[in-house]
């Protein structure tokens, strides 16, 4: 059964430095998420991307944020300079098209600890 | 703005027994779609079962249904005879029609005991 993939599955870093997580969605998925989930809550949207273009980077922290989907296939959301706050689980998620789209299917995260 | 209010953090319930997981959101809207989705421990979030607001019947799947109460803006999730691979924190979310954006609750964890 096609998964989402996304490595490194934890990272630890200490602030100040930069981070890179990667995430390969199912074959053939058009749409992207990368998710934000702090320990004991849901997780939140940070960036979607439709193919190649970004649709929705509204919650993304631009100073320090960046994610890129270069030939619409896999992407990689990074972070520099991590700060403590950012100790999360950065969860990728794809969907397909038609009633697909509405249906989501997550990886298994990335549990990110800034020291 | 929408929000998805899980009041009950954790749940237990004893193998083979019912449990139900609540959920309420707030929306003005009329089209959208409700999910329940669940989240094993070290392994990835998998949905479980979704409801299209326009329809009045409420969705079942295998041992998982919903009572879907539109008025109310409630979204229950009704677990029956639960198993051990049940154990998980679960998650309601609500996602407007043609809207990018998916909202999440805090999460209901819940443990089956044996």
């Amino acid at each position: 059964e096609a998964e989402v993939a996304q490595s490194p599955r934890y990272k630890i870093t200490e602030k100040s430095q930069a981070v890179a997580f990667w995430c390969d969605p199912i074959s053939g998925h058009a749409t992207l998420y990368w998710y934000r989930q702090i320990l004991g809550q849901g997780p939140e949207l940070l960036v979607q991307f439709q193919d190649e273009s970004v649709v929705d980077d509204s919650q993304l922290p631009k100073d320090r944020f960046s994610a890129e989907r270069l030939k619409g296939v896999d992407s990689t959301l990074k972070i520099q300079p991590a700060e403590l706050g950012d100790s999360a689980m950065y969860l990728c998620a794809s969907s397909g098209m038609g009633r697909d789209y509405y249906e989501q299917y997550f990886g298994p995260g990335t549990r990110l600890t800034v020291t | 703005a929408q929000t998805v209010t899980q009041s009950q953090p954790e749940m237990s319930v004893q193998e083979a027994e019912t449990v139900t997981l609540s959920c309420t959101y707030d929306t003005s809207e009329s089209d959208y779609y409700l999910f329940w989705y669940k989240q094993p421990p070290s392994r990835q979030m998998i949905l479980v079962i979704r409801q299209e607001a326009y329809k009045q019947q409420n969705a079942t799947e295998n041992r998982f249904s919903v009572n879907f109460q539109k008025a109310a803006k409630s979204f229950s999730l009704k677990i029956s005879d639960s198993q051990l691979g049940d154990a998980a924190m679960y998650f309601c979310a609500y996602r407007r029609t043609r809207s990018n954006d998916m909202r999440f609750g805090a999460g209901t964890r819940l443990t089956v005991k044996p």
